[in-house]
């Protein structure tokens, strides 16, 4: 089974408006986290919100916020305001022990 | 304070030959994982180092080997490159008393192999 399961390859999304990316994780073990990152053309990975498994207030970075649903096991982030320079892939990870597992990304495209 | 760095950041090889990619952790980060990450996929985790020992593997064959130095930095090493085996591979850091172990990613070494 897929530890991680991002179901939408593309969204699209009108500059100013919010977007939701979904993401669910599969894992028995009680601690665990998650994280998003964006990852823009250039390659580099960059760190956006972490969520821990024992957390009970969903986290919020500045225009990011993840969405916690845990009977759900569901972790979909939130982008509030888009703008242009969010075009990027957005990948969910779970961090179960010391390793972290990646979904298959989510390319979003902001559109003027 | 230097982040992540990579060398190097491009590479050509041919099928049968070694290469070995390098990384630098983020200072004050005592953790080092490696990832492969092909064309239109998320990363996949190689292994991870910690002490200078491969702490956890990933379902990557034997050919995939690496290397940490006491000055935390490290190395991934592959033998016998398979076409297969072009992807962009990404190090990242962490530390480990650090519960959230937050990765820091590095640009990513892109592996062409012809």
């Amino acid at each position: 089974a897929q530890k991680i399961t991002q179901t939408q390859p593309g969204m699209f999304v009108q500059e100013k408006e919010a977007v939701t990316l979904d993401c669910t994780y599969d894992t028995s073990d009680p601690s665990y986290g998650l994280f998003w990152y964006k990852q823009p053309s250039s390659g580099e990975m960059i760190f956006l919100i972490y969520q821990g498994s024992y957390d009970q207030q969903n986290a919020t970075e500045g225009r990011y916020s993840l969405n916690f649903q845990k009977a759900r096991k569901s972790a979909n982030l939130v982008i509030s305001a888009s703008q242009l320079g969010d075009s990027a892939m957005y990948f969910c990870a779970m961090r179960e022990g010391h390793k972290f597992y990646f979904g298959s990304g989510t390319k979003l495209n902001v559109k003027p | 304070d230097a982040g992540v760095t990579q060398s190097p950041t491009h590479l050509i090889k041919t099928r049968g030959q070694q290469v070995t990619l390098r990384c630098s952790p983020k200072s004050g980060h005592d953790t080092v994982s490696w990832y492969q990450q092909a064309l239109g996929q998320g990363p996949q985790f190689i292994f991870q180092y910690y002490e200078e020992e491969e702490r956890q593997r990933g379902n990557f064959p034997d050919r995939f080997s690496g290397h940490q130095f006491p000055n935390y930095s490290s190395e991934l090493n592959v033998n016998a490159l398979l076409l297969g085996d072009s992807a962009l591979y990404l190090c990242a850091s962490s530390t480990t008393d650090n519960l959230n172990e937050k990765l820091f990613f590095g640009s990513g070494t892109q592996l062409s192999v012809l």
